[in-house]
């Protein structure tokens, strides 16, 4: 089955400055790649997503890369706000017939005021 | 439009008890995925409904069920509860099969004691 890597699992940055997440992903018929932002107490939402006859996609402070070859994708938030702390957890989602979602494990990220 | 909605959202349960959780999709959405998320073992799928019939199926014990409604409204069921079942339970919706967009609920936590 699918097999999702995330890294890093806690990232802390200040204010402002940019964090990047990336994961990486075993099964080459993946086609779908979304980004959910979990806060405590709440359900994944989802921030961006990113589909596989796309290299780059970008959503103001956030965007999402995608290289297929090297089977990664990583997440950018530039000009990080507190309101950014949360969990974010990247997804892989199988070919049709196979649409479940392979999470990574998360990653904490902490912005520091 | 009203997200996807999760009833209860707290239950608290003895061991060897069952359980039924409920699951609201989006408006017109036809496919429900449940997923449970524990601190040990992340976000796992458990199965997915289209058209009131189960199309995945996740590796969890037989205990684990659902069913999907003709309104396409989606019920979990867990019997001879254990410990280790104590997580969140998540729901989440999409349009249709395929490349689509998942959208979760707020989840219900189960304590089992």
């Amino acid at each position: 089955g699918e097999n999702v890597e995330q890294h890093p699992s806690t990232l802390s940055v200040q204010e402002g400055d940019s964090a990047v997440i990336k994961c990486t992903y075993s099964d080459s018929a993946s086609n779908y790649f979304p980004w959910y932002k979990q806060e405590l107490g709440k359900g994944p939402q989802l921030i961006i997503d990113i589909r596989s006859n796309v290299g780059e996609k970008k959503d103001q402070r956030i965007a999402v890369t995608l290289n297929k070859t090297a089977k990664h994708f990583s997440l950018h938030i530039t000009e990080t706000q507190p309101e950014d702390s949360a969990v974010y957890f990247c997804a892989v989602q199988g070919a049709f017939g196979n649409e479940k979602l392979t999470f990574g494990t998360g990653t904490r990220l902490t912005i520091i005021p | 439009k009203a997200g996807v909605t999760q009833t209860p959202r707290y239950l608290i349960k003895t061991r060897g008890q069952q359980v039924t959780l409920s699951c609201s999709p989006i408006s017109g959405h036809r496919s429900v995925s449940w997923y449970q998320q524990t601190p040990g073992q992340g976000l796992q799928f458990l199965f997915e409904y289209f058209s009131e019939t189960q199309r995945n199926k996740g590796n969890f014990p037989g205990r684990f069920s659902g069913r999907q409604f003709s309104n396409s409204r989606s019920e979990m069921n867990v019997s001879t509860l254990e410990l280790g079942d104590s997580a969140l339970y998540l729901c989440a919706s999409s349009f249709n099969r395929g490349d689509e967009t998942q959208y979760f609920g707020p989840g219900t936590r189960l304590l089992v004691l």
